[in-house]
């Protein structure tokens, strides 16, 4: 069953504006992960928090973690028109071999 | 850095025929792999497990019966679509998880394009 769930499901912003996308899941997990898509395209890892962290930045990323509420967000700042894509939160419950668990994904449209 | 291969990149097939889809880790050796599905706008879905050696382990509502799969090594899974339909028509992504020292990645493969007519 699909653990993650992603808010909004679609944002559309202009280019300059920060973007911020929500996940929430179900059950304990081990980290949570985000990736990126372009349209039928694979998928890009962007960053990894682990249950014991709270926040984390990569570039322009910026991503919480609160295990309390079972949710993450992701935050893109200065957006650009290339961050055009559909953004997906997953969650890992163990070990490296057992299997992400997607959210519905946010489609995030940048506007030049 | 780890790679994970899929080939072919895209398919487009009559309905009614069988097709292959393989996923190879090249640079490292993989005893388990995941197989998804996506359809248009929509998430990833988790199909199954393959695990080196031994049988698949399959999703709830995912038929093991047309959707084979074979872990014949360490550095390879085949998905094969038997009797494929046009409903089969998806994005199909493979995973490949890799542990170094305490860290451990999932690595995707860059998907399978199906289309079925």
């Amino acid at each position: 069953s699909q653990q993650g769930e992603e808010d909004p499901q679609a944002l559309s912003i202009q280019e300059g504006e920060n973007a911020t996308m929500n996940c929430s899941y179900k059950t304990s997990i081990n980290n949570l992960q985000w990736y990126r898509q372009n349209s039928g395209r694979g998928l890009v890892h962007l960053i990894l928090i682990r249950s014991n962290e709270r926040e984390k930045h990569s570039g322009r990323l910026r991503v919480t973690l609160d295990t309390s509420k079972k949710s993450s967000s992701l935050l893109i700042t200065a957006s650009r028109a290339a961050d055009t894509a559909s953004y997906f939160c997953a969650a890992s419950g163990g070990s490296g071999n057992t299997p992400l668990v997607f959210g519905k994904g946010t489609r995030l449209s940048v506007i030049a | 850095g780890a790679v994970v291969s899929q080939h072919p990149s895209r398919v487009i097939c009559k309905s009614g025929t069988s097709v292959k889809i393989e996923c190879r880790s090249l640079d490292f050796q993989a005893t388990t792999m995941f197989w998804y599905r996506q359809f248009p706008k929509q998430s990833l879905m988790l199909m199954a497990t393959s695990n080196e050696g031994s049988k698949a382990t399959y999703e709830q509502g995912v038929e093991k019966d047309k959707f084979l799969i074979n872990h014949a090594s360490l550095t390879l899974s085949t998905l094969t679509v038997t009797s494929a339909h046009p409903e089969d028509s998806s994005f199909y992504i493979c995973s490949a998880p890799r542990t170094s020292g305490y860290q451990e990645t999932q690595y995707f493969g860059p998907g399978t394009r199906l289309l079925v007519l």
